[in-house]
């Protein structure tokens, strides 16, 4: 079982639209990190949250932990959004990434 | 922000040659790397950790003498990967943090192709 689900698999959106990827993990955490990766391959860090909110720009972060959730918002998407987005955790327990499988959003213009 | 360079950026090597893959933080003391590899639409797999001065922590299923890792310095962790063989073509990516914060910084990854 991976300890970090995250859905949809698969996103197509309009230029335009609101888009939400969803996260949810399993075990107890020190960080949820949400990640995007371009086609290229290199990977940028786009929030690290431990609670509550953030927002940068179009993008928008939510982490509840009670419920053990996560939220990544894209607000007006752009082609250029277009990219794997990924969410990752950092365990209580150690320092390395447990990583989700990741969405692949295509923003259509 | 804090950038983690990885060099070459892709290499394509003969059946049983050895390839030495560099991972550089170059505005930031690193006090550990990670190392990792990702085939073609699956996530990040985390091969082994390295502390700055001591030995990589090996994931399960990692061939630690296949996957040579060496971290001798605070900015410079090298993974050198052994006699490839095609089965190796990956792309592997690094990762540097530093103690006491829970970020990681990516390198934008080398793309290995083993003939």
């Amino acid at each position: 079982k991976n300890e970090v689900e995250q859905s949809p698999q698969n996103l197509t959106a309009q230029e335009g639209e609101f888009i939400t990827i969803n996260c949810s993990y399993s075990v107890g955490i020190s960080a949820l990190h949400w990640l995007q990766q371009h086609p290229g391959g290199g990977i940028v860090s786009l929030f690290m949250l431990s609670s509550g909110k953030k927002k940068h720009g179009r993008l928008i972060a939510t982490i509840n932990i009670q419920e053990k959730h996560s939220s990544l918002h894209i607000t007006a998407s752009h082609p250029r959004d277009s990219a794997v987005y990924i969410c990752a955790v950092t365990p209580n327990t150690g320092n390395q990434f447990y990583f989700g499988t990741g969405t692949s959003l295509t923003v259509i213009p | 922000g804090a950038v983690v360079s990885q060099h070459p950026s892709w290499v394509i090597c003969k059946s049983g040659t050895s390839v030495k893959i560099e991972c550089r933080s170059l505005d930031f003391q690193a006090t550990t790397m990670f190392w990792y590899r990702q085939f073609p639409k699956q996530s990040l797999m985390l091969m082994a950790t390295s502390n700055e001065g001591s030995k990589a922590t090996y994931e399960q299923g990692v061939e630690k003498d296949k996957f040579l890792i060496n971290h001798a310095s605070l900015t410079l962790s090298t993974l050198t990967v052994t006699s490839a063989h095609p089965e190796d073509s990956s792309f592997y990516i690094c990762s540097a943090g530093t103690s006491g914060t829970y970020e990681q910084f990516f390198g934008p990854g080398t793309r290995l192709t083993v003939l």
